[in-house]
């Protein structure tokens, strides 16, 4: 059974402090891990995705196979990053979301 | 890429009647689509997955009798709501993705409110 982890519900960052949102992942093959985002009154949509290494919004992330992890890291945050994000992972042909993290950045 | 649409965007309806929810893929050809369901303030739980032409696979403990899901053509999948209840009001969520075998294309639907009274 694939399982994504989010430890932290709520997360509160003053602006222009660094952001990390924690990730940890349980899944038996190679795993394809991707972030979300959802915006207050708008649809879910992908931030981004590990294999692509991209960085999107200032925001990246690492795949860290040995700690099965992927936190989602922004060296410094903005006001428009308050949201809900979702580390998700896909495997055995389904995406399966983490329970998500409220990102509130304080001005 | 990637979009795609749900219809209606929210839904009041009494208890014991069904209700059908679709599901679009706008620019693309879904090859697979997902049904998700949201509690306020709780992650998206997968319900099905639907393959275009087969029978969905319900994740366990989701009434596949309950939530009746069909996937007729690359572009459309509609899910029933059977009989519903109030505990079945929440947001369903759909997601069309593009390629099997790899990550693909994944898009979410806006959303669908259900509320039974």
């Amino acid at each position: 059974a694939q399982r994504v982890t989010q430890p932290e519900k709520l997360l509160s960052v003053f602006k222009g402090a660094p952001v990390e949102l924690k990730c940890n992942y349980s899944y038996s093959g190679s795993p394809e891990l991707f972030w979300y985002v959802q915006y207050s009154r708008q649809r879910l949509q992908l931030l981004l995705r590990h294999i692509s290494r991209e960085s999107i919004k200032g925001f990246t992330a690492d795949l860290n196979k040995g700690e099965t992890s992927f936190h989602l890291k922004k060296p410094f945050a903005q006001e428009e990053d308050s949201a809900m994000y979702y580390c998700a992972l896909f495997g055995n042909e389904k995406l399966t979301f983490g329970t998500g993290t409220r990102l509130t950045i304080i001005p | 890429g990637a979009v795609v649409s749900q219809h209606p965007s929210w839904v009041i309806c009494k208890s014991g009647t069904s209700v059908k929810i679709e599901c679009r893929s706008l620019d693309f050809q879904a090859t697979t689509m997902f049904w998700y369901r949201q509690f306020p303030k709780q992650s998206l739980m997968l319900m099905a997955t639907s393959n275009e032409g087969s029978k969905a696979t319900y994740e366990q403990g989701v009434e596949k009798d309950k939530f009746l899901i069909n996937h007729a053509s690359l572009t459309l999948s509609t899910l029933t709501v059977t009989s519903a209840h109030p505990e079945d009001s929440s947001f369903y969520i759909c997601s069309a993705r593009v390629a099997t075998g790899t990550s693909g294309s994944q898009g979410f639907g806006p959303g669908t409110r259900l509320t039974v009274t």
